[in-house]
């Protein structure tokens, strides 16, 4: 078993939809966890970062952590076109230097 | 300034050739990596610097050699490399007490 699951899709929605995008992990050590977006060829971008078990907002986006089900989601509401990119879940243990555990990413293409 | 930046942005070597990626932040952070990323797969930890000295080597082959010459910049030597190597090679930092790992745009690499 993976320590990060996460379907791969692809996920097509129309624009202005509301997109949920989620991982599991079996490693209950892990305590940071991060959102990032990358476009084809390119290096990923962090979106979103959050300690334990919470949810916070940034814009359009609202990422979620639910550590008792060890299951984390990033919520994009109304989404765009320039949304159409590979959404990657990552998590780790510690900060500083140190391993960071990856989702396989959700390919998303959001339709004008 | 929060960007990590690489040199070149492709490069395309034979497998007798030598040659060196880049990689620079002024972020003041501490901690650099190296990651390996074949096509729809996550990226895969290489190495990490912490305080210019190397803290994780992912079992990497030893045709692929790092080096940190100061706490902004990572070097990644390349040698005999073999056409399975072809890949988008990332780089990344973190610095702080934080664990947020910010990307660079990467090299894309091809072993003919």
């Amino acid at each position: 078993q993976k320590e990060v699951e996460q379907d791969p899709g692809p996920l097509s929605v129309p624009e202005g939809a509301i997109v949920s995008l989620n991982c599991t992990y079996s490693n209950s050590a892990f305590q940071y966890f991060m959102w990032y977006r990358q476009y084809s060829r390119k290096g990923p971008e962090l979106l979103m970062y959050t300690y334990s078990s919470g949810n916070k907002e940034d814009g359009r986006f609202t990422a979620q952590v639910d550590k008792s089900s060890k299951y984390i989601s990033l919520f994009i509401r109304d989404s765009q076109p320039s949304d159409s990119a590979t959404y990657l879940c990552a998590m780790s243990e510690q900060t500083g230097a140190n391993n960071l555990f990856f989702g396989t990413g959700t390919r998303l293409t959001v339709i004008p | 300034d929060t960007e990590v930046t690489q040199t070149p942005k492709h490069l395309v070597m034979g497998m007798t050739n030598k040659k060196s990626l880049k990689c620079e932040q002024h972020m003041g952070h501490r901690a650099m990596y190296w990651y390996k990323q074949k096509a729809k797969k996550p990226p895969e930890l290489m190495f990490v610097y912490s305080y210019e000295k190397l803290s994780i080597n992912e079992s990497v082959p030893s045709r692929f050699s790092p080096e940190c010459p100061n706490s902004s910049l990572l070097n990644l030597h390349l040698h005999a490399l073999q056409p399975e190597d072809s890949a988008l090679y990332l780089c990344a930092s973190t610095g702080g007490g934080y664990n947020e790992q910010f990307f660079g745009p990467g090299t894309r690499l091809t072993v003919l």
